[in-house]
């Protein structure tokens, strides 16, 4: 199997506040996660790339020290989204890459949905 | 970032009905994916294809992998209600990118 999971699934939290969202790849390790955001309507849009054992890998115009990433294990990336203002208000998922002997798959989580009020 | 040009938009079929969607891409990709999203979810695998010309099913759904490395579609027959949600296509390049470039989503509504 392939499963994924995050936690929260959804989140409130006043303007100002940090708040953290944890990615589990439950049955299989996986080095590498992702870290996507989605506006309602709109396709998946990469925020970074998230190494077991090293720094993120942020896309272009994704502020790292507003978007924190911790990969310490082959099972656990966490997102802490600091100082969390309104425009923050997003649908948040994150995938696990699934590495086989030949081939390679994405795992997607289910999503948090954060409201910043 | 780079995207995938996905069509339709959005398709609105009776139950019953057949369904197509194509993703097409000016770039070559080594890996297309097809996921399927419900409202509030997080994407669901529906079919990974691996190798240029490949043809693969799962139950009702169909999709292949364009011989130019450029392009994908997914057929669903005999559609569903439960066939309703937003499909995406993905492309991945070759090597150690892992990174997935994403079409805008086909949105699906079946009609019991």
């Amino acid at each position: 199997g392939a499963v994924v999971s995050q936690h929260p699934s959804w989140v409130i939290c006043k303007s100002g506040t940090s708040v953290k969202i944890e990615c589990r790849s439950l049955d299989f390790q996986a080095t590498t996660m992702f870290w996507y955001r989605q506006f309602p309507k709109q396709s998946l849009m990469l925020m970074a790339t998230s190494n077991e054992g090293s720094k993120a890998t942020y896309e272009q115009g994704v502020e790292k020290d507003k978007f924190l990433i911790n990969h310490a294990s082959l099972t656990l990336s966490t997102l802490t989204v600091t100082s969390a203002h309104p425009e923050d208000s997003s649908f948040y998922i994150c995938s696990a890459l699934k590495v086989g002997r030949y081939t390679d798959t994405q795992y997607f989580g289910p999503g948090t949905r954060l409201t910043v009020l | 970032g780079q995207q995938l040009n996905q069509s339709p938009q959005s398709m609105f079929i009776q139950e019953g009905e057949d369904v197509s969607m194509n993703c097409t891409s000016s770039s070559i990709f080594n890996t297309w994916l097809w996921y399927k999203q419900d409202p509030g979810e997080g994407p669901v695998l529906l079919i990974a294809l691996y190798k240029a010309g490949e043809l693969t099913s799962n139950g009702r759904l169909t999709a292949q992998f364009g011989i130019t490395r450029k392009d994908s579609f997914l057929n669903i027959s005999a559609s569903i209600p439960s066939d309703v949600g937003i499909y995406f296509c993905a492309g991945r390049g070759g090597g150690s990118n892992y990174k997935l470039t994403f079409g805008k989503g086909t949105l699906l509504t079946v009609n019991p």
